[in-house]
């Protein structure tokens, strides 16, 4: 139930296209959901992050979706650029509890 | 502002010998989370500490690992007698919960541990 899962493992997506990155939860207590950008070498970035009682949320390319009835959230990073091929991780934490619970990741490569 | 420090950026060790890993958070963070990264996986949450205080052990390994965070200096993971699966890399964040009220963590460089 502390599970976070994301799809899909690898994603190769051209220049100036829409790269997609989805997260599933189980545990509803989940009020927390970040989204990390890790380029090799490198420590986590956060990027951007939602709580449940906001459906969307946007920041520049990147945006946040979130369905709290599915327990699915999604980042979309719009014009998806070379600069922006990295590992992307997603998150939940509760609003207490503190620790993050990372999914699995997703290595995008965007093509130029 | 300085972001959260952490040295050294790479150690290693021999089987058998202890490693030490410090953190230090960002200015006026007082609450830090290490996390471990294993080869191709994702971070796992290891401990959570405020000044002083752990607060959520829930993810250290029972034997050879602990972490403190005094009132005075970096936090500190120790790791007694390395073991080759030990090799990973450590990441600590901070956070300024509690005083803001804001859930953000920010994280460190990492330290790369190699166990030889």
């Amino acid at each position: 139930q502390q599970q976070v899962k994301q799809s899909p493992q690898s994603l190769i997506v051209q220049k100036g296209g829409i790269s997609i990155i989805n997260c599933a939860y189980e545990n509803t207590a989940f009020d927390y959901f970040p989204w990390y950008q890790q380029f090799p070498g490198k420590g986590p970035a956060l990027l951007i992050a939602i709580r449940p009682d906001v459906s969307e949320k946007k920041e520049g390319r990147f945006t946040i979706s979130f369905n709290k009835s599915a327990k699915q959230f999604s980042l979309h990073i719009m014009d998806s650029q070379p600069g922006d091929s990295a590992t992307y991780f997603c998150a939940a934490s509760l609003r207490f509890g503190g620790k993050l619970i990372f999914g699995q990741g997703t290595e995008l490569s965007v093509k130029p | 502002n300085a972001g959260v420090m952490q040295n050294p950026r790479h150690l290693v060790r021999r089987r058998g010998q202890e490693a030490r890993l410090r953190c230090s958070p960002m200015k006026g963070h007082s609450h830090v989370y290490w996390y471990r990264q294993l080869p191709e996986e994702g971070l796992k949450f290891m401990v959570y500490l405020q000044k002083e205080n752990i607060i959520d052990e829930s993810g250290m390994p029972k034997e050879r690992f602990s972490a403190e965070f005094p009132k005075e200096g970096p936090s500190i993971l120790r790791i007694q007698q390395v073991v080759r699966g030990d090799s990973a890399a450590y990441f600590c964040a901070s956070s300024p919960r509690g005083t803001s009220g804001s859930y953000e963590q920010y994280f460190g460089p990492g330290t790369r541990l190699t166990v030889t």
